[in-house]
């Protein structure tokens, strides 16, 4: 079955660029109708929408997030990327990868259907 | 913050029912967008429990149930057991600045 894996540095320094990779396996990236997205949850918090991808390259991010985030795609490594620039001790978290599915013709209903199990990111000097 | 409250924590005694609110406004649920409910066990990545509002996937034991009215939803457990001890965020669409999918705050739910 599909299953997603986060891989990354576990500790970025303030001021640099927090860079995430997610392998997608048992299943092809550039199935039409799918959208791929990253969520973090900082320590004992709740969870936030980073952004979404399509495999043709679309993207959208939380507006929160927009001026440092971008989101990539590489279909022929069944991969996508998140680069995340000018990270604080608040962007300390664990960052997930996931799909976002379908589940009616309204696009604004997706749901996160399958997650990676999730990478922890600490940023300190 | 969320643009989608629940209740910091529930509990509830083996075999007893809990309900979990999520309160939205009118430019998330009561835009009549759907919402979603996830359940995160302990040290694990959040799993899908219910979408659509009322659906649940495969697998998932008919003893969670989702309802939806006006800005807000609920999620129901019946018969709860102590493996249902975990996290719950609902999640839903905000036609807003602040955020396209948006999480709720988070329901730590304890089975005494």
């Amino acid at each position: 079955q599909l299953q997603l894996q986060e891989s990354g540095p576990g500790l970025v320094k303030p001021s640099e660029t927090l860079s995430l990779t997610c392998t997608v396996s048992g299943g092809s990236i550039s199935s039409s109708s799918y959208y791929w997205g990253w969520i973090r949850q900082p320590p004992g918090k709740g969870l936030e929408w980073i952004g979404s991808i399509y495999y043709s390259g679309s993207t959208y991010y939380n507006p929160s997030l927009k001026s440092r985030v971008t989101i990539s795609v590489d279909t022929s490594k069944n991969q996508f990327s998140l680069k995340l620039s000018s990270v604080t001790a608040a962007d300390t978290a664990v960052y997930y990868c996931a799909r976002r599915r379908p589940l009616t013709m309204v696009r604004e209903n997706d749901a996160f259907d399958i997650w990676g199990q999730g990478t922890m990111v600490t940023v300190s000097s | 913050q969320s643009v989608l409250t629940q209740p910091p924590s529930v509990s509830g005694a083996p075999g007893q029912r809990v309900t979990i609110s999520c309160t939205g406004s009118s430019s998330n649920i009561g835009a009549g967008y759907d919402v979603h409910w996830y359940q995160q066990l302990p040290g694990t990545a959040p799993k899908l429990l219910i979408y659509g509002n009322s659906n649940r996937p495969s697998g998932v034991p008919d003893r969670f149930s989702g309802s939806k009215s006006g800005t807000s939803a609920s999620l129901a457990i019946t018969g709860l057991q102590a493996e249902d001890e975990a996290d719950y965020y609902c999640q839903s669409y905000d036609s807003s600045l602040s955020a396209f999918y948006v999480f709720g705050t988070g329901t730590k739910v304890t089975v005494l």
